[in-house]
């Protein structure tokens, strides 16, 4: 069973705040990734990091940053959110030296922006 | 950018009917595999395949590499009411990263 947590699970904020969203793993696992997902859309890769002190940014290009300063906490941060932020966001592990395919996933953080 | 493409886009089943779904692409990929995404959850992996041709099962779920490697196919037999979700293919060429597909999401009626 996969042990990776993200909070808050939900979060409604308005224009312009500053935001972290947290996820942490207890698997020791050191890749760690962040996707954004629109209700029932496919996930999209925002960001991942290798290790710590290593960051990358995904596919989908997101006005969000992460750092990774303990390997099992990968937090992301928002600094002005605004209401073109809200979706879903969710984190996922996967175990060194396995298969990257083999993602483990948080249950999500579902934010809104109004 | 890259996309697979699901279809159906949406199933209305019975309990006890099979269900087939697909995951279509334009690239070749090496390694095909599907998630089952609960609300309310993350994905969970449920079958990852690594050759073209292969035929992998796990339980009620059979999932197919298709042969060109373009595509990838997923069956559920005698489906039951916990089997609802979303289920996402996802593909992955050489070192590059997930790429998730547009998902097909599954109702099971009793």
């Amino acid at each position: 069973e996969a042990d990776i947590y993200q909070t808050p699970r939900y979060l409604v904020i308005g224009t312009g705040k500053k935001i972290t969203l947290e996820c942490s793993q207890t698997m020791g696992h050191d890749k760690m990734y962040w996707y954004q997902q629109d209700p029932g859309m496919e996930l999209h890769l925002i960001h991942y990091s290798y290790g710590v002190n290593s960051t990358e940014k995904g596919d989908l290009s997101s006005e969000s940053t992460v750092s990774r300063i303990r390997t099992e906490h990968f937090p992301l941060t928002l600094e002005s959110a605004r209401p073109s932020h809200t979706s879903q966001y969710l984190c996922a592990s996967s175990k060194s030296g396995g298969p990257e395919y083999e993602q483990y996933f948080g249950p999500g953080t579902r934010l809104t922006v109004t | 950018g890259q996309q697979l493409n699901q279809s159906p886009q949406s199933m209305f089943i019975q309990e006890g009917e099979d269900v087939s779904m697909n995951c279509t692409s334009s690239s070749i990929f090496n390694t095909w595999l599907w998630y089952k995404q609960e609300p309310g959850e993350g994905p969970v992996l449920l079958i990852a395949l690594y050759k073209a041709g292969e035929l992998t099962s796990n339980g009620r779920l059979t999932a197919q590499f298709g042969i060109t490697r373009k595509d990838s196919f997923l069956n559920i037999s005698a489906s039951i009411p916990s089997d609802v979700g979303i289920y996402f293919c996802a593909g992955q060429r050489n070192t590059d990263k997930l790429i998730f597909g547009t998902g097909t999401r599954l109702q099971v009626f009793p």
